[in-house]
């Protein structure tokens, strides 16, 4: 069975770091792509990043290009989001998502699996 | 970015009635890539249909996904007490990914 973990999420003064990280198990992790998902209290689900499959490819949405950083660790399973310069726009649950894609060179684009999610809040 | 509009944004049905609902595309989606997925409260979401018509695993064939271009439909044939949630529509065809902003489908 696919378990995706999200953890680390919690409040954050704004101009503060936090990373987070989603524990991966059930598949061969080091296959396929993943990406983070956002989703602001209230609000629809917005795509913040993306890696392929052994890290040497990523991407973000222009608004948190620069500050957010995606990373994985695939000897632990394990993916990561470092988030730097946080706003109070920033203020979500976090997702991480797999990509069904085990092409080396292109994602699918869409998520088969989420993780649970786990809420950012960026607050003084 | 291409911009995805959901139409309605709460459609009020009973269960055992048929629901329709609407993605709009700013711009023609590429190859049909569009996904829909399912949301309910507190809850990650959960994929329905990706490339427009094709079901994702598990999912009970009275989900369908129709469209191409701008415009594309989900359509659930018969509804029943589980369905009642907030659906979500994707691009993948262009970078970056968007959603819409989703129809809520509440009971009647």
């Amino acid at each position: 069975e696919v378990q995706l973990v999200e953890s680390g999420g919690g409040l954050v003064q704004p101009g503060g770091s936090l990373r987070l990280s989603c524990a991966a198990s059930g598949f061969t992790f080091s296959s396929y792509w993943m990406h983070w998902v956002r989703q602001a209290p209230g609000k629809g689900l917005v795509w913040v990043s993306r890696i392929n499959s052994d890290g040497s490819s990523t991407s973000y949405a222009d608004s948190v290009k620069g500050r957010f950083t995606i990373s994985r660790d695939n000897a632990k399973n394990t993916l990561y989001l470092q988030m730097n310069s946080l706003r109070a726009e920033d203020t979500a649950v976090y997702y991480c998502a797999r990509d069904p894609s085990q092409n080396y060179y292109d994602s699918s684009g869409y998520s088969d699996y989420w993780g649970q999610g786990t809420l950012v809040t960026v607050s003084s | 970015e291409i911009v995805l509009t959901q139409s309605p944004a709460t459609l009020s049905l009973s269960p055992g009635e048929r629901a329709t609902l609407s993605c709009g595309a700013s711009q023609s989606v590429s190859s049909s890539y569009l996904a829909w997925y399912q949301q309910k409260p507190g809850l990650a979401p959960r994929l329905l249909i990706y490339d427009a018509s094709s079901r994702a695993t598990g999912i009970p064939d009275r989900f369908s996904g129709s469209g191409s271009g701008t415009d594309f439909t989900l359509t659930i044939s018969r509804l029943e007490p589980e369905d009642f949630a907030v659906y979500y529509c994707q691009q993948y065809g262009s970078s970056p990914g968007t959603f819409g902003q989703g129809t809520k489908l509440e009971i009647k």
